[in-house]
């Protein structure tokens, strides 16, 4: 099946600094969606991109479907984008989506 | 607008034990799935259901069964619960599999 591998781990940041977070996947995807999960654990969606660049406020994302990666930028972070990020795609076609294990963001006041 | 609502919140189980997490959507959905959440390890697919009628065994279905009782309900049982099922719990949903997905607040099990 599709792996999804997302760098870094952890992440810690000075509130106001920008941040990149990767998303690699193994497979050609047709579907691929970024998560923010906050402190309390609640999962938000952020992004379903499967291919170009979305942005909404100061988060943007871009994948590049060829090159089988996406991105997500966080753009002058404040404490509140604290939590954990996952981007996750279909194990094949038109399948549930298998989840990355995550990146941990901690931005400081 | 409720979304994506599971119950209990929190429950303690003792090994062997039995019980159900409900989860109901008011979107209108046709795929519901049932996720698990531990530590270092991302979610992982439990169950799903592409539509009323149908279910599928995901990555890690052991010990689980489900049910998708009409469109808006899909639950997940334990039949007799084991402390490596300790975890959180998720229900998610969306259009299909294609579309975007929603998910629950999650439900905090802990089998002692």
């Amino acid at each position: 099946g599709i792996q999804v591998e997302q760098s870094p781990p952890d992440l810690i940041l000075q509130e106001g600094a920008n941040s990149t977070l990767r998303c690699n996947f193994s497979d050609s995807v047709n579907n691929l969606q970024w998560f923010h999960q906050n402190p309390w654990g609640q999962l938000i969606n952020l992004f379903y991109i499967p291919s170009g660049t979305k942005q909404n406020g100061r988060l943007s994302a871009t994948t590049v479907a060829t090159e089988r990666y996406s991105l997500l930028y966080i753009s002058s972070s404040q404490t509140t984008d604290s939590g954990v990020y996952f981007c996750a795609a279909p194990n094949s076609g038109n399948t549930p989506l298998v989840f990355g294990k995550g990146t941990r963001l901690s931005v400081i006041a | 607008n409720a979304g994506v609502t599971q119950t209990p919140k929190f429950q303690v189980l003792k090994t062997g034990q039995s019980m159900t997490l409900q989860c109901a959507q008011d979107m209108n959905h046709n795929s519901m799935y049932w996720y698990r959440q531990d530590p270092g390890m991302g979610l992982r697919l439990i169950y799903y259901s592409a539509s009323e009628g149908t279910t599928d065994k995901g990555e890690v279905p052991n010990g689980y069964n489900v049910s998708r009782l009409n469109k808006r309900e899909f639950s997940l049982r334990l039949e007799s619960a084991a402390p490596s099922q300790t975890s959180v719990y998720f229900c998610a949903s969306s259009t299909g599999y294609g579309n975007t997905i929603y998910f629950g607040e999650g439900s905090w099990l802990t089998v002692v």
